[in-house]
């Protein structure tokens, strides 16, 4: 089945060692999303690349980072990772014709300690 | 900007019983509707969407939500919860190929 998978489900990283989340689709979607969600909280959108152009929403930290090495795989980075960052990312995908909203994947759990 | 409000942050049922989660939005031109279900540790499951049309529209698992202009709503509704349904609801505007969330209800299915 087409899908969005998110790789791995739980990570757990010490505080300021960088992490990488990472996300796949099968969906051939040309949008693809990353969603911090804090515990208890709205998914908030932290950027999205349309294609090959990268979006940044303005309050996102700089300490997250983007790559998209390829239609089908979207990575998520975490520089320094602070106590703060612990959360759910969410990746999801959409098309942009004929937009019909996005498909998650399952979601990573950050945890840093 | 578009922004999402859902007035309820948890709701308490019976199982059997009706149910009804409230949503409203704001947002300047005819928007694009969704709801999300999301289980504990989970991601987030399209329940159903509104873009044009019909204004009552049906979704997965036996949901419903009517829009309604007049009222800036887009509740969700399911004639007869089941334990499963426990779970957290999310209401959502989309625009520009993004979408703002509502903070999300709780909700809890007393046997």
């Amino acid at each position: 089945d087409a899908m969005v998978i998110q790789n791995p489900r739980y990570q757990v990283t010490q505080f300021g060692k960088p992490v990488t989340l990472s996300c796949s689709q099968t969906l051939n979607h040309n949008v693809m999303y990353w969603y911090q969600q804090k515990s208890s909280q709205a998914p908030k959108l932290l950027f999205h690349y349309y294609d090959k152009d990268f979006n940044n929403e303005a309050d996102t930290p700089d300490n997250f980072q983007s790559r998209r090495p390829n239609t089908s795989f979207c990575f998520l980075d975490i520089r320094s990772p602070g106590l703060g960052d612990a959360a759910m990312y969410l990746c999801a995908t959409s098309r942009e014709e004929g937009w019909n909203g996005y498909t998650f994947g399952s979601g990573t759990r950050l945890t840093v300690v | 900007a578009q922004s999402v409000t859902q007035p309820d942050i948890h709701i308490t049922v019976s199982e059997g019983a009706s149910l009804e989660l409230r949503c409203n939005y704001s947002y300047g031109a005819t928007p694009y509707l969704f709801w999300y279900v999301q289980s504990p540790g989970q991601g987030l499951q399209l329940l159903l969407k509104y873009f044009s049309g019909d204004t009552l529209v049906q979704g997965i698992k036996g949901f419903e939500a009517e829009f309604k202009r007049s009222q800036s709503s887009f509740n969700l509704r399911k004639p007869s919860v089941h334990w499963s349904d426990a779970a957290e609801y999310f209401c959502a505007v989309g625009s520009n190929y993004k979408l703002t969330f509502g903070k999300g209800t709780l909700l809890t299915v007393n046997p």
